[in-house]
């Protein structure tokens, strides 16, 4: 059972903006970077945010990220087909001495 | 060119052993945090274990600990996974990821099936 808790699924027409958010406590999220993770289906995750809201070389900036108090959010803006894929929030969890990730949400483009 | 390959993957009898290993290359490995992520079929991820650049620092995710030893071999490049008394439960897809300053798992291989089963 994940600490960090993400809407099982969200979804929008094409061209569209979805949000997810990430909800955690002040022992992971709340005193640690939230990254960001994307995985199509059949691959291996991907690296989309990291630092709360950086993206790595070649990631689109459709693609952002916040975090607020003990709360992380992915947006994605000009929704496409090709971000049809799980999306996973993570971070380091102080008082369990572990790395966590979300509990994942599925995006999908009507 | 960053690049994570995995192997050691395979079937495997409930209290058996197996034993991962991830070649690195584009990077300078012992420079690096490197961890083990896994996910069950059909299941979210979940992080299994991390160790330091120079192997003296080690964390376990709860229900690994006292079964699974992650080490590395900077001189090879290599990282690796030791499992033992595999449950049925183990069974997933193991990914080994390079960590970040940050924190996060920047660089993802492919992963390698465990399958625990009778």
């Amino acid at each position: 059972q994940s600490v960090l808790t993400q809407p099982p699924s969200v979804s929008a027409a094409p061209g569209q903006k979805v949000t997810i958010s990430c909800s955690g406590s002040s022992s992971n999220i709340g005193n640690n970077y939230a990254s960001w993770y994307q995985q199509l289906p059949g691959t291996a995750p991907k690296l989309l945010i990291y630092e709360n809201n950086k993206r790595p070389s070649g990631i689109p900036d459709r693609f952002s990220g916040s975090k607020s108090g003990t709360s992380a959010t992915l947006a994605i803006t000009g929704l496409q087909t090709g971000d049809e894929a799980d999306y996973y929030c993570g971070t380091w969890h102080g008082s369990l001495s572990a790395y966590v990730f979300g509990t994942g949400t599925k995006v999908t483009v009507l | 060119e960053v690049q994570l390959v995995e192997s050691g993957g395979g079937l495997v009898q409930p209290g058996g052993s197996l034993r991962l290993s991830c070649a690195a290359s584009g990077f300078m490995f012992s420079s690096y945090w490197m961890g083990w992520a896994r996910q069950a079929p059909g299941k979210g991820l979940e992080w299994v274990a991390n160790i330091k650049e120079d192997g003296n620092e080690k964390y376990y995710v709860d229900s690994v600990k006292g079964r699974f030893t992650i080490s590395r071999t900077n001189a090879k490049k290599s990282l690796y996974l030791q499992m033992n008394s595999l449950r049925d439960e183990d069974t997933a897809v193991y990914y080994c990821a390079r960590t970040d300053i940050s924190g996060c798992l920047d660089y993802w291989g492919q992963g390698t099936l465990v399958t625990v089963s009778s």
